[in-house]
């Protein structure tokens, strides 16, 4: 059975502290690792990363898998209040006419003043 | 401007009941999907369509039924609802299989109480 595994489950930080979230994966098939950001309604799109070793940047937020090792690490540098959320890690796989994601259970990261 | 969209938003009703959740998307996109999120926040798939074709079918019981009338819509029947049923119910969509893309676009969820 596909399995993705995200740690921590949950994480308090200063506000400017840098964290990483970790996530590993299991799956058959693997075509593609994504990390999405909820705050309190839907998940929002952060990163999808196919290669391993390429870092993919969008502002403070940073993202690199490894497909060897079968991880990926999400970067927050310089957090913000606003980077409170659960962070999901999810795992594409080739299903032939749909992109099937398996998703982790999430880190939880909270910021404080 | 919405991407997503889902209706309704909030939903509260007695065990035994039957309701239906709507999600609508005008990205263009030609596979929707239905996930159900937990209370510790874990997001299930339970189906997907392909431009009216239902094409996922994870082990979800069969009072739930999703029909899609055409390739922007995808609704979700439930029968019998127990109180198990209880979640978050999410909509999304993601583009063409094939174009290197396989980012699902979410709804903002429907929160289903069964008392």
């Amino acid at each position: 059975e596909d399995k993705v595994v995200q740690s921590p489950l949950s994480l308090v930080v200063h506000e400017g502290d840098t964290v990483t979230l970790n996530c590993s994966y299991e799956v058959t098939n693997f075509r593609s690792l994504l990390w999405y950001k909820q705050e309190k309604k839907a998940p929002t799109f952060l990163f999808m990363l196919t290669s391993s070793g390429i870092e993919k940047k969008s502002g403070r937020l940073s993202s690199i898998l490894d497909k060897k090792e079968l991880f990926s690490i999400l970067n927050i540098t310089a957090t913000q209040t606003g980077d409170s959320a659960v962070y999901l890690c999810a795992v594409g796989k080739n299903t032939g006419t749909a992109s099937k994601l398996t998703f982790g259970t999430g880190t939880r990261l909270q910021v404080t003043l | 401007d919405t991407a997503v969209s889902q209706t309704p938003k909030y939903l509260v009703t007695q065990m035994g009941n039957d309701k239906s959740i709507k999600c609508e998307q005008n990205l263009g996109h030609d596979t929707m999907y239905w996930y159900k999120q937990d209370s510790k926040k874990f997001l299930k798939i339970m189906f997907s369509y392909n431009n009216k074709e239902l094409i996922i079918n994870e082990t979800v019981p069969n009072r739930f039924s999703p029909k899609s009338p055409d390739k922007a819509h995808l609704n979700l029947h439930i029968n019998s609802l127990e109180l198990g049923d209880s979640a978050v119910y999410f909509c999304a969509s993601s583009p063409k299989q094939g174009q290197g893309r396989d980012e699902q676009f979410f709804g903002p969820g429907t929160r289903l109480t069964v008392l």
